[in-house]
């Protein structure tokens, strides 16, 4: 099946810094991918959608201008963490629309993102 | 906005025993329903869906069906294995993109 990556699969940065998380589909051009974060012992939360040469698009309470993300081609998309805090500190996961199946919610997820702010 | 909820885990069965992980929705209309699974170590795989009211998903011996009327899309399997074990999600896609509840994690033991 179709397959997403995420990279770096685990990611420690000082509090104050920034990190880049990409996001590939690797067998398809994906014109929407999302970003969710998920929380221990909770579920994914939906932080934003992203569309290839567009804005993205953000949830309610998720601060653009601290995460940012570019969807600069059809099988990239990036998130940075600005001025990472404590707080950060969570599993990332992001997930690309195949639109060529033309099947309802043909979503594919990334392994997701570990990072951890000290 | 539209939630998703269902049971909360841990679930702890034994090999071959009855499934059964419940789920409701509150979008109203006619969303897209889902099961995810989440296998140790590995990202979110679509177990099974369901596009209509009555509709009924299946994959690996699981099964749910759309039940529009008590707004449910419970998960069950007859004879669970210890391959099982994971963590389970239930979504919906209605107006908005995928809502997923919190998740329920199953663990099937020998």
């Amino acid at each position: 099946g179709a397959v997403v990556s995420q990279h770096p699969s685990r990611v420690i940065c000082k509090s104050g810094t920034s990190v880049k998380i990409e996001c590939r589909s690797l067998d398809f051009q994906a014109t929407t991918m999302f970003w969710y974060r998920q929380f221990p012992k909770q579920s994914l939360m939906l932080m934003a959608t992203s569309n290839e040469g567009s804005k993205a698009t953000y949830e309610q309470g998720v601060e653009k201008d601290k995460f940012l993300i570019n969807h600069a081609s059809l099988t990239l998309s990036t998130l940075t963490v600005t001025s990472a805090h404590p707080e950060d500190s969570s599993f990332y996961i992001c997930s690309a629309r195949d639109p060529g199946t033309g099947l309802v919610g043909k979503q594919y997820f990334g392994p997701g993102t570990r990072l951890t702010v000290t | 906005g539209d939630s998703v909820t269902q049971m909360e885990g841990p679930v702890t069965l034994s090999e071959e025993a009855f499934l059964t992980i419940n789920c409701t929705y509150t979008a109203t209309g006619y969303p897209s329903l889902f099961w995810y699974v989440q296998y140790p170590g590995e990202g979110l795989q679509l177990l099974l869906k369901a596009t209509k009211a009555d509709d009924k998903g299946s994959n690996k011996g699981f099964e749910a069906t759309y039940r529009k009327e008590t707004t449910s899309f419970h998960l069950e399997k007859g004879s669970v294995q210890v391959s099982d074990s994971a963590v389970y999600f239930c979504a919906e896609e209605g107006n908005t993109p995928l809502v997923f509840g919190k998740g329920t994690r199953l663990s099937v033991i020998a």
